[in-house]
């Protein structure tokens, strides 16, 4: 089984610049995560899919963030403008259900903003 | 306010002896627990899991055990392996959310 594929690996922005992240989930897994980890903390959802519809977007920084997942497949997140707070590992991560904690992570973008 | 915590930011220990991950949480509605393995450069991935009805899971070298009476759940390693060596987050489940600890760089000294 293909794992969850992510891209860019790593990027380099300037503040102010805008910034896309893609996110390949596992063939047949419905829900689908967006996480940031700043460097020495854990994992912070930003947002989660189930199949093309948003169903938990609390922590989202929705003035700079916004994220898509075309035909429940598919996802990217956008930050625009960045800020230099923002750089972290952006994982995406994906599961069969919502119920299913057993999550597979992508190996993450590693943003830095100068 | 930190609802996982893992306090001890790293763990040394012999291959072939015991590690024990802690981790302590403060929200009560949290039903069920995971731990995941994080290598360098990779996301994490899932270890083993326990629901907050069992006070015990085991699979294989992996143990976890939880106490909800002192809202402490740890991770048990037996025989620790150099390969074990990695970040180890604790987390926790509520309302299809998962909260994550800051993480305990295990290191298995051969």
């Amino acid at each position: 089984e293909a794992g969850v594929a992510q891209s860019p690996r790593y990027k380099i922005i300037e503040k102010r610049q805008s910034v896309a992240f893609w996110c390949n989930p596992i063939s047949g897994h419905a829900t689908l995560y967006w996480y940031q980890q700043i460097l020495g903390q854990g994992p912070k959802l930003l947002i989660q899919f189930q199949n093309n519809g948003v169903v938990d977007d609390s922590q989202l920084p929705k003035d700079r963030f916004s994220a898509e997942r075309l035909k429940g497949v598919d996802s990217t997140l956008k930050i625009q403008p960045a800020k230099l707070e923002d750089s972290a590992v952006y994982l995406c991560a994906s599961s069969l259900s919502r119920g299913n904690y057993g999550y597979t992570f992508g190996s993450g973008t590693r943003l830095t903003v100068v | 306010d930190q609802q996982v915590k893992q306090n001890s930011p790293s763990l040394s220990v012999q291959e072939g002896r015991i590690s024990i991950l802690n981790c302590d949480y403060t929200n009560s509605m949290f039903d069920y627990f995971l731990w995941y393995k994080k290598y360098p450069a990779e996301g994490p991935t899932f270890l083993i899991s326990i629901s907050s009805i069992k006070d015990k899971n085991e699979d294989g070298r992996f143990t976890v055990f939880l106490n909800k009476s002192a809202k402490h759940l740890s991770l048990h390693i037996v025989p620790s392996q150099p390969g074990d060596s990695a970040v180890y987050f604790c987390a926790a489940s509520s309302s299809y959310q998962l909260t994550f600890g800051k993480g305990t760089k295990l290191s298995v000294i051969p």
